[in-house]
């Protein structure tokens, strides 16, 4: 059973516009949570992460917010770039846990 | 990324046979991953080590076996390959137990298997 929930399979954005992407999760242990981005043909590389003890970690253009009473966080990219298009997951784990468990991922489309 | 590789990149097998993945890297990290990537799931993880000798099963191990003889390299062999173990194949390796700190992926493995 999934723990970690992507439950957009894609978004289209235009330039200059927020992306908001959103995730979902069922474990309450979890500690930490991240997001990757991924490009076709390439691996998976990190982008931004947060810890549970936090509700917002900023990084240039990308925001993650993290309610934990609703097991959701979102990722805002502001204003979003062409370079942006991408599939993003997101991805939770535990405190004493080294493994990761990952969403479905969001295909993100940002149009000219 | 340059520190750790994925063999081969691409590769066309016969349903039955067995196939071998490699993932070799050179930043000495500890912890090693293998995660297959598949529509509408996501990367789900099939083994991982945390040392020498040292594996464990992930979410979806069935069919799958590994080895890690050396802490450059972890090798994922599928025993006796079916159709629906086609799929894009990622290893990854982190350094602290500490997983908020995130892993590095290779570019991963290509497989199709008809």
């Amino acid at each position: 059973d999934q723990q970690v929930k992507q439950n957009s399979p894609s978004l289209s954005v235009q330039e200059g516009r927020i992306s908001i992407l959103n995730c979902d999760y069922t474990n309450s242990m979890f500690d930490y949570f991240l997001w990757y981005k991924k490009y076709p043909a390439e691996g998976p590389t990190f982008l931004i992460s947060i810890s549970s003890i936090k509700d917002k970690n900023e990084d240039g253009r990308f925001t993650v917010f993290l309610n934990k009473s609703a097991k959701h966080l979102s990722l805002h990219i502001v204003p979003s770039q062409p370079g942006d298009s991408a599939v993003y997951f997101c991805a939770a784990s535990g405190r004493n846990d080294y493994k990761l468990s990952f969403g479905a991922g969001t295909t993100v489309t940002v149009r000219a | 990324d340059a520190g750790i590789t994925q063999s081969p990149r691409h590769k066309v097998t016969e349903t039955g046979t067995p196939v071998t993945l490699r993932c070799h890297q050179t930043e000495n990290h500890r912890y090693m991953y293998w995660y297959r990537q598949d529509p509408g799931h996501g990367l789900r993880l099939i083994h991982y080590s945390y040392g020498v000798k040292d594996t464990d099963k992930g979410e979806v191990s069935d069919g799958y076996s590994v080895s890690r003889s050396k802490t450059e390299d972890f090798l994922l062999t599928l025993e006796s390959a079916t159709s629906s173990q086609t799929s894009v194949y990622f290893c990854a390796i982190s350094e602290r137990q500490d997983t908020g700190y995130g892993y590095t992926f290779g570019s991963g493995t290509r497989l199709t298997v008809v």
